[in-house]
């Protein structure tokens, strides 16, 4: 099993729309949880951390269910400008290695 | 405040041939990490450094070396390149391992092997 799993999408919603996605992790003992944007051609950049009473930010929420072992990323009111790949990052096996998510595509149409 | 660079932006290999990526950090940084991209397979570790004078491998470290003499530079070498090893490299820094939140990523360099 993968460490860190996400939906590849793509996810293709009008704008307005409300958007949530997952990722499981593997590592039970992970204590910290971040998710990452990146634009086409470009460098990810870290969108929110995920902490264990949830996080929000603007219109973006992030979740952490350790039970089920995952996160997630709700985004309400989507604008175009948020179309782009959404990681999702976990630490590996070891504290050492910061593990990152397949992503998923959003795509927000006028 | 330069944050993370890498050089080249682009290359062209032929098979066989060897390369070194080049990055450096100008933000104290501890940790250093060397990652790939892939379409449909996002980023995959390669190699990593929690400080210098150690490194370590990640998920997909065949056919690379790294090293880490300073704590800003980290480069990346492909001793003898591939197919396989067409992708985009992405060079990242982050204050220690245990605070991805604090990582930076370079720009990037596209590397093309024939």
């Amino acid at each position: 099993r993968k460490e860190v799993e996400q939906d590849p999408g793509p996810f293709n919603v009008p704008e307005g729309a409300t958007v949530a996605f997952n990722c499981t992790y593997s590592n039970s003992a992970s204590q910290s949880f971040f998710w990452y944007r990146q634009d086409c051609r470009k460098e990810p950049k870290l969108l929110m951390s995920v902490y264990s009473s949830g996080n929000e930010d603007g219109r973006f929420t992030a979740q952490l269910n350790r039970a089920s072992q995952y996160i997630s990323l709700l985004i309400r009111d989507s604008k175009l400008s948020d179309s782009a790949t959404y990681l999702c990052v976990a630490p590996g096996g070891s504290a050492s290695k910061i593990i990152f998510g397949s992503g998923t595509r959003l795509s927000i149409r006028p | 405040n330069a944050g993370v660079t890498q050089t080249p932006k682009f290359q062209v290999l032929k098979t066989g041939q060897s390369m070194t990526l080049q990055c450096a950090q100008d933000m104290n940084h501890e940790y250093m990490s060397w990652y790939r991209q892939d379409p449909g397979m996002g980023l995959r570790l390669i190699h990593y450094s929690v400080g210098a004078g150690i490194t370590d491998q990640g998920e997909v470290p065949n056919g690379y070396n790294v090293s880490r003499s300073t704590t800003e530079d980290f480069p990346l070498r492909l001793l003898s390149a591939a197919p396989s090893q067409t992708s985009v490299y992405f060079c990242a820094s982050s204050l220690t391992a245990g605070h991805p939140e604090t990582q930076y990523f370079g720009p990037g360099t596209r590397l093309l092997v024939l």
